[in-house]
């Protein structure tokens, strides 16, 4: 079974300053997704950045990456130059098979960028 | 704009009574999900469907009962049987292919009275 750990209950972070959101997973799945998705309080989730487990580079969409050492199972996201609107609830969630079917989530976490 | 459309916003339930969330899509996916998300916790899944008139059950399908007639919808009833339903509901699409993300609803809060 496909199991999401995020243990960071909390955040907080100076605004323009970067920050890592850690996320650990297990599988025993060749092929798998990992994904991260963003939830403002008004509860949509928002995609950020997707990591294939064949990947050989690190994915990067604008101001997030996405740290994947995979011998070690972890898909950590960097966020860089916060921005106050980046509070908000962080989910690292995992697929087999790379696509979104069937996602596994994390409980989550949550940053908070002070100004 | 292209986009998934959950409706209500909020609904609230009587005991012993069956509801029915209603989630429609624009965005030509195959593929539909409902989610379930209690206070503190991440997403859990209840049922998917991968195309028209197929279904499947995810994790904690029970309680719960979904159609899907029309790749546009994918409504969810949350029946008698669902003994804690107080939740916030997400549903989400996504095309059937590989390295590609789902699209979220706002959700609909329920709320059992």
């Amino acid at each position: 079974a496909q199991k999401i750990t995020q243990t960071q209950p909390g955040m907080f972070v100076q605004e323009k300053e970067a920050v890592t959101l850690d996320c650990t997973y297990d599988t025993s799945d060749p092929s798998y997704g990992l994904f991260w998705y963003k939830q403002p309080s008004s509860g949509e989730m928002i995609f950020l950045i997707y990591q294939g487990s064949y990947d050989q580079q690190n994915a990067t969409e604008g101001r997030y990456s996405l740290n994947f050492q995979k011998a070690r199972k972890s898909a950590n996201l960097v966020i860089s130059a916060s921005q106050l609107g980046d509070s908000a609830m962080y989910f690292c969630a995992m697929s087999s098979q790379g696509g979104s079917e069937k996602l596994v989530f994390g409980k989550g976490m949550k940053l908070t960028v002070n100004p | 704009d292209g986009g998934i459309t959950q409706s209500p916003k909020y609904l609230f339930r009587k005991e012993g009574q069956n509801v029915t969330l209603s989630c429609e899509q624009n965005l030509n996916h195959d593929a539909m999900y409902w989610y379930r998300q209690d206070p503190g916790q991440g997403l859990r899944l209840i049922y998917y469907s991968q195309i028209v008139n197929d279904f499947q059950k995810g994790d904690i399908a029970e309680g719960y009962s979904v159609s899907r007639e029309k790749k546009e919808s994918f409504p969810l009833t949350v029946t008698s049987a669902q003994k804690n339903p107080t939740a916030f509901y997400l549903c989400a699409s996504s095309a059937n292919r590989d390295r590609t993300e789902a699209f979220f609803g706002q959700g609909t809060r329920l709320t059992v009275v």
